[in-house]
């Protein structure tokens, strides 16, 4: 499977500040993803990060809150804007796999607004 | 109704036993089911994939999936104390490209 990398790992935030989250893979990848997982939740997909065309964003995730680039096949960022302590969460990138839609995540960031 | 349930847990089991693990989807229509292990303040795992009703095995792992009762399952043999983690099941509904629904996660301790 592809290794994927994540910057930043962590970061403690003031509120109404953005941060913007970069994911990178070690190879081309079709489909890469945005994941939410807040404390002791499971993971929420925020949207898909399409190649050359806009994301495609999730039922409660909008684009001026988490806008969302994909250059190429190996890069993504996800910008969380006008954050507050809700925002406080992992935030999780992955990438499609190659067989039967499997999908495999980087190592997160956890981000904590204060 | 919850698109993915699992039961929350903890479930507990002693090393060397089996766990077993449950997942109940409400889209019959689902096409593709994955197990996910996340230990604490880590990214989840794929650790097994399952299209088709029956058993697939891998190791120590087992997946089933029941179809028509909308039912996957993980069963781990010899449970060891680095299997104690969270859990959790993913589903691909029809429809939807690659997009996956996860449940919410079932914490397993594997107990000395």
């Amino acid at each position: 499977s592809a290794v994927i990398s994540q910057k930043p790992s962590r970061d403690i935030c003031q509120r109404g500040t953005s941060l913007t989250i970069q994911c990178q893979v070690d190879s081309q990848v079709t489909m890469m993803f945005w994941y939410r997982q807040q404390p002791g939740q499971s993971l929420t997909l925020i949207a898909t990060a399409n190649q050359g065309s806009e994301a495609t964003y999730e039922s409660g995730f909008v684009i001026d809150k988490f806008p969302i680039s994909r250059p190429n096949l190996t890069f993504s960022t996800l910008t969380v804007s006008n954050m507050s302590p809700e925002d406080s969460s992992i935030y999780l990138c992955s990438v499609g796999g190659t067989l039967f839609y499997e999908q495999y995540f980087g190592p997160g960031t956890r981000l904590t607004v204060t | 109704q919850k698109e993915v349930e699992q039961n929350s847990g903890p479930l507990s089991v002693p090393e060397g036993a089996i766990a077993s693990l449950n997942c109940t989807y409400s889209d019959r229509g689902s096409q593709s089911f994955f197990w996910y292990r996340q230990y604490s303040g880590k990214s989840p795992e794929l650790i097994m994939s399952i299209y088709s009703n029956g058993d697939k095995e891998d190791g120590r792992f087992t997946a089933q999936l029941n179809k028509a009762s909308q039912y996957v399952s993980l069963l781990i043999r010899d449970s060891q104390p680095s299997d104690s983690a969270t859990y959790l099941c993913a589903v691909r509904k029809a429809g939807t490209a690659s997009k996956l629904t996860f449940g919410t996660g079932t914490r397993l301790q594997v107990t000395l």
